[in-house]
């Protein structure tokens, strides 16, 4: 099974600062034939289901902000809250979907300082 | 406008079976990948199983294979999944989440809000 990391746990910036997200594959997520990496972020806000920001590692949702951002090929990514806003307050997630089973990383929390 | 409405959580003993359904509306359902991810209580979220929308290939978390069945009915619009032999660590909010393609090697982009299952004795 692919094991996926995240780092910081849970991070408090200060309001139109940036936010930085890293995620770690223990495999790569690279598919060479496609050169896609096939990793997705999420947002989940409390008491909500999940939001998917971000697949392919760097192509945004329709009608996400362009403030986010993801970044990183391989086993290495990055989500990045460009200008952090009130309501990005929310637990993280990557997913990768390169191979069965498919694995979400632990959640990274994000609140305001 | 999508829509995902699950449905079949509640409280079930320790060995017990549950059948979750979601209803799902407002796209071409038979045309897309279909997956169950859970959340236990104040943790992460779990990837449970995908069906393909190309040819209803299946697929299993190791935790639940064995287990649970995850099926769908495209003449109405609904996913299921039977879970059998249901333990303690079963306990999740059960969630239905619709792929990004017919793939099932893609991620989720709309999401219900989830149905409780609670194995307890």
């Amino acid at each position: 099974d692919i094991v996926m990391t995240q780092s910081p746990d849970s991070l408090a910036v200060s309001l139109g600062e940036r936010a930085t997200i890293n995620c770690k594959s223990s495999q790569s997520v690279l598919y060479s034939s496609n050169n896609k990496n096939y990793l997705g972020w999420y947002q989940q806000k409390p008491g909500q289901p999940p939001k998917l920001l971000i697949y392919w590692a760097s192509t945004r949702e329709s009608g996400v902000p362009d403030r986010f951002s993801g970044s990183g090929s391989g086993t290495d990514f990055t989500l990045t809250i460009s200008s952090l806003q009130a309501e990005d307050v929310a637990v993280y997630y990557c997913q990768q979907y390169y191979s069965i089973p498919f694995t979400f990383g632990p959640g990274t929390k994000v609140d305001i300082k | 406008e999508v829509q995902l409405v699950e449905s079949g959580g509640g409280l079930v003993q320790p060995g017990g079976s549950l059948r979750l359904s979601c209803a799902a509306s407002g796209f071409t359902f038979s045309s897309y990948a279909m997956s169950w991810v859970r959340q236990a209580p104040g943790k992460g979220l779990e990837w449970v199983s995908v069906i393909c929308g190309s040819n209803n290939s299946t697929y299993y978390a190791n935790s639940v294979k064995g287990r649970f069945t995850i099926s769908r009915d495209n003449s109405k619009n609904t996913l299921f999944l039977q879970m059998n032999s249901l333990g303690a660590e079963d306990t999740a909010l059960y969630y239905c989440a619709k792929g990004v393609s017919s793939s099932c090697y893609a991620g989720c982009d709309h999401w219900g809000q989830g149905t409780l299952v609670t194995v307890s004795s």
